[in-house]
């Protein structure tokens, strides 16, 4: 089956510790995103990268860092320095000529205390 | 500042109505208008899109209206079940180009409840 993979899906942490969200696509696709969800916010897009090796930020970058070393994996590490980082925390992955269509994984609920 | 402006927040409709979901958007750069649903503890997935130059486009149940003068794009859902609860949003794309890459703005999403 094809599709995208985030794990874990129920995250806890204490504050002050940095965290990395699993973000995995056997789509093919070359462009991925990293969105925030929060009641009555909307989804608010973190990082998007649409090549290995290549990312920028979206509206919300301040205290989020990614990486895309492979196509098929863009991790989020959510760091201290996110000053609110409880939060539904969505991947997504789409081609670059579509990006209207965008394959969501399943979310990971990032809980801080 | 919210590119996509969406309305209501919660909708509830008896089995079988109508729901209605409206959106606004202010940039005439956008140029794809999809349409996600999500059920709860899932990630969105795309159920309807429209380009702009086309006024109506329906499929099975859901129809998208799109109004270009007005800049405003709606969701209609006729024959409404139980089984389309779910949290909507719209959103507006921009395709980029060359080596930009396009992205989705979305509307803060509206809850719908449909009563058995």
């Amino acid at each position: 089956d094809g599709g995208i993979t985030q794990s874990p899906k129920y995250l806890f942490r204490k504050e002050g510790q940095n965290v990395t969200l699993s973000c995995e696509q056997n789509l093919n696709h070359d462009a991925m995103y990293w969105y925030r969800q929060d009641p009555g916010q909307g989804l608010r897009l973190i990082y998007y990268s649409q090549i290995v090796n290549d990312f920028q930020k979206g509206d919300i970058a301040e205290g989020y860092s990614v990486s895309r070393e492979k196509k098929e994996s863009f991790p989020l590490t959510v760091t201290s320095a996110q000053k609110n980082p409880t939060a539904f925390y969505l991947c997504a992955s789409s081609t670059p000529r579509n990006s209207y269509e965008q394959y969501f994984g399943p979310g990971t609920r990032l809980t801080v205390t | 500042q919210q590119q996509v402006k969406q309305s209501p927040q919660s909708l509830i409709v008896q089995k079988g109505g109508i729901s209605i979901i409206n959106c606004a958007y202010e940039n005439t750069a956008f140029d794809y208008f999809p349409w996600y649903q999500q059920f709860p503890g899932k990630g969105p997935a795309l159920l309807i899109a429209i380009r702009p130059d086309v006024s109506e486009k329906k499929e099975g149940r859901f129809t998208i209206s799109f109004n270009k003068s007005a800049k405003q794009f709606s969701l209609h859902i006729m024959d409404s079940q139980p089984g389309d609860s779910a949290t909507y949003f719209c959103a507006a794309s921009n395709s980029g180009g060359g080596s930009t890459l396009g992205r989705l703005y979305f509307g803060r999403g509206t809850q719908l409840t449909v009563w058995p």
